[in-house]
């Protein structure tokens, strides 16, 4: 299996600044025939399944806002929130999709408010 | 609205079984796959199972590999997990997820049920 590794565990950051979270797979998750990432990200607020925010590791999904953006290709992705919002406070997880029947998440990363 | 909505969970000791169903309205159900995702209590995801649309192929994760079966009725937009031989580490919210793209498995999930709870537990 893929194994998919988050940091940190945790992050406080202020209001209206930059948070970023990493995510780092045990093998790369870039389909070479296709040039595509097969990594997404996900917003979890108490209460509520997972949102999805980007996949192919940077692409928005409909009604996501720019300020969420991702980046990285391979084994290395970061998931960028600019001018943090206090909604944004939320668990955060990476996806690795590269591999059916073996799809893995990372251990989620919370994200609160300094 | 594209909705899916979760049913079958409940207490169940070690051992025994249970089957979740999954209702899913507002998209054309057959063309996509399906997943279910686990989320023990205070703990991560974890992907359980996936289906492709027409039912042909299924997939599970090592720990509920042999004890857990996947299906899915196309007819009643309803897609099953059938789940036997339980252990408290089944324990958690059980979630079914559609695949953002028709008919592709290596997808990520746009649309994502409440869940339903599962507790093993004598």
């Amino acid at each position: 299996d893929i194994v998919m590794t988050q940091s940190p565990d945790s992050l406080a950051v202020s209001l209206g600044e930059r948070a970023t979270i990493n995510c780092k797979s045990s093998q790369s998750v870039l389909y070479s025939s296709n040039n595509k990432n097969y990594l997404a990200w996900y917003q979890q607020k108490p209460g509520w399944p997972p949102k999805l925010l980007i996949y192919w590791a940077s692409t928005r999904d409909s009604g996501v806002p720019d300020r969420f953006s991702g980046s990285g290709s391979g084994t290395d992705f970061t998931l960028t929130i600019s001018n943090l919002q206090a909604e944004d406070v939320a668990l955060y997880y990476c996806q690795q999709y590269y591999t059916t029947p073996s799809i893995t998440f990372g251990q989620g990363t919370r994200l609160e408010i300094k | 609205e594209v909705q899916l909505l979760e049913s079958g969970g409940g207490l169940v000791q070690p051992g025994g079984s249970l089957r979740l169903s999954c209702a899913a309205s507002g998209f054309t159900f057959g063309s996509y796959a399906m997943s279910w995702v686990r989320q023990a209590p205070g703990k991560g995801l974890e992907w359980v199972s996936a289906i492709s649309g027409s039912g042909g192929s299924t997939y599970y994760a090592d720990s509920v590999k042999g004890r857990f079966t996947i299906s899915r009725d196309n007819s009643k937009n309803t897609l099953y997990l059938q789940m036997s031989s339980l252990r408290a580490e089944d324990t958690g919210v059980y979630s079914c997820a559609k695949h953002r793209v028709p008919w592709e498995l290596l997808d990520a999930f746009d649309i994502w049920g409440l869940g339903t709870m599962v507790t093993v537990s004598s």
